[in-house]
């Protein structure tokens, strides 16, 4: 156990709707990072908060949007979703920001829109 | 541009012997991390090691050891007596250093399979 936690686990849900992917970081750690894994894209980079602030943006389309709460735990938002969007999404966090911090990943949340 | 080839889609290893796993990297950083993660059949992502551009030495975690070669840009995770608990994918990853915000980049995976 990572000590990330996410929610839920699993959300099935159909073309053009809206989902929100919660997060809770270990405790301590001050940025949360976003990843999408599919099967054609691999591991994707979306999004890094620290302390409540965008800190890198990765290959994260407009329809998604995330923030990261005074709590420190982040939520990210899926609109508009498309078949394409089906896919695990794991949220990572780590103590500080910089590039040797380790990231430690949660269980991931399976999205499947059908 | 950065970049992390893994070109071993699956790998088959003898329970108790040793497996090397390949990864080569690009970039034009002066200072990076790698990273190995491992991810079983249950999809959790686990960090296993990380090595540092800087660092001279080569990093061990326990069974796992980095195969740091900095002019050939690889850095390949040696898993030594592997066990059945072992088969999962790994996956490769690069990140920059420093205090901003950096994209983390993973390699596309190698499956293990420890054969009894």
């Amino acid at each position: 156990d990572s000590g990330v936690t996410q929610t839920p686990k699993h959300l099935i849900t159909a073309t053009g709707q809206r989902v929100t992917l919660r997060c809770s970081p270990r405790s301590g750690d001050l940025s949360v990072y976003w990843y999408q894994q599919s099967l054609d894209q691999g591991l994707q980079f979306l999004i890094q908060y620290y302390n409540g602030e965008e800190r890198a943006k990765g290959n994260i389309l407009e329809r998604f949007s995330a923030q990261q709460f005074p709590d420190l735990h982040s939520e990210l938002n899926l609109s508009s979703l498309e078949l394409g969007d089906s896919a695990l999404y794991f949220c990572a966090s780590s103590t500080l920001a910089g590039g040797e911090d380790t990231q430690y990943f949660g269980p991931g949340t399976r999205l499947t829109v059908l | 541009a950065q970049k992390i080839t893994q070109t071993q889609p699956g790998m088959f290893v003898q329970e108790k012997e040793a497996v090397t796993l390949d990864c080569t990297y690009d970039t034009s950083d002066q200072s990076y991390g790698l990273f190995w993660y491992k991810q079983p059949s249950s999809g959790e992502m686990i960090f296993l090691i990380y090595q540092g551009s800087y660092d001279e030495q080569n990093a061990t975690e326990g069974r796992y050891s980095l195969n740091f070669q900095k002019a050939r840009k690889s850095a390949n995770l040696v898993i030594s007596a592997s066990q059945l608990g072992d088969s999962a994918m790994y996956f490769c990853a690069m990140r920059p250093l420093g205090t901003g915000g950096f994209k983390t980049i993973f390699g596309a995976g190698t499956r293990l399979f420890v054969k009894a």
